[in-house]
């Protein structure tokens, strides 16, 4: 079974924090993805990598920044946390090229900014 | 541009009723369609894709390239149904991204 893990569960962070979401994948997969669900929004893509050190920007990257220095770490990374980055950030991956699009996805991390 | 457009984001209905979660689709070319599901407290995951044009847990789901819909179906909903259900597209050389509707929460009522 693809695992997908998220290492925090729930964050309260204050605003102008540093914040660091980090997903590790264990299939070996090539690609990865964060998304960001919010009610009534869905999921929004910000980020995703198909390789070491790559990335490219999803639909809404304004005020994230990702890392991929290993091919199972995709870090999501908010520099300076603001109110309206309040959300739950959903991390995935999937073969790379299959075009299956079955994604496999982690829990879930609830970031709550104050 | 590329969208997918769930028009309900409730539908509630009775045990044993029929379902049918409207998704439409805004592509050129021939897109890869999906539906997946979330229980509450549990992950995002497949619930089936076009391409397979199987039956699971008994939803079904026709792609119509006319009216470029991708409406799921099941003859009688279950409880165990009630869920959040997202609508996907995959387009050529996407990377394995997708593009997600909105979502539409199905309450199955006893």
């Amino acid at each position: 079974d693809v695992k997908v893990t998220q290492s925090s569960r729930y964050l309260v962070k204050r605003t102008g924090e540093k914040v660091f979401l980090e997903c590790v994948q264990d299939m070996d997969h090539e690609n990865m993805f964060w998304y960001r669900q919010d009610p009534g929004l869905g999921l929004r893509l910000i980020y995703f990598s198909y390789d070491v050190k790559m990335k490219e920007k999803g639909d809404i990257p304004e005020g994230y920044s990702v890392s991929r220095e290993k091919k199972e770490r995709f870090s999501l990374i908010l520099e300076s946390a603001s109110t309206n980055q309040t959300s739950m950030y959903l991390c995935a991956s999937t073969l790379s090229g299959t075009g299956t699009g079955e994604l496999f996805f982690g829990e879930g991390s609830r970031l709550t900014v104050l | 541009a590329q969208r997918v457009t769930q028009p309900e984001k409730l539908l509630s209905v009775f045990k044993g009723a029929p379902v049918e979660l409207k998704c439409n689709y805004s592509y050129s070319g021939s897109p890869e369609l999906f539906w997946y599901v979330q229980y509450s407290r549990q992950r995002l995951q497949l619930l089936l894709r076009h391409i397979s044009r199987e039956s699971i847990k008994g939803f079904t789901a026709d792609l119509n390239k006319g009216e470029t819909s991708f409406h799921l179906k099941k003859p009688f909903a279950q409880e165990e149904d009630s869920a959040m259900y997202y609508c996907a597209l995959s387009g050529k050389g996407s990377q394995g991204n997708l593009i997600f509707g909105k979502g539409t929460k199905l309450s199955v009522k006893p």
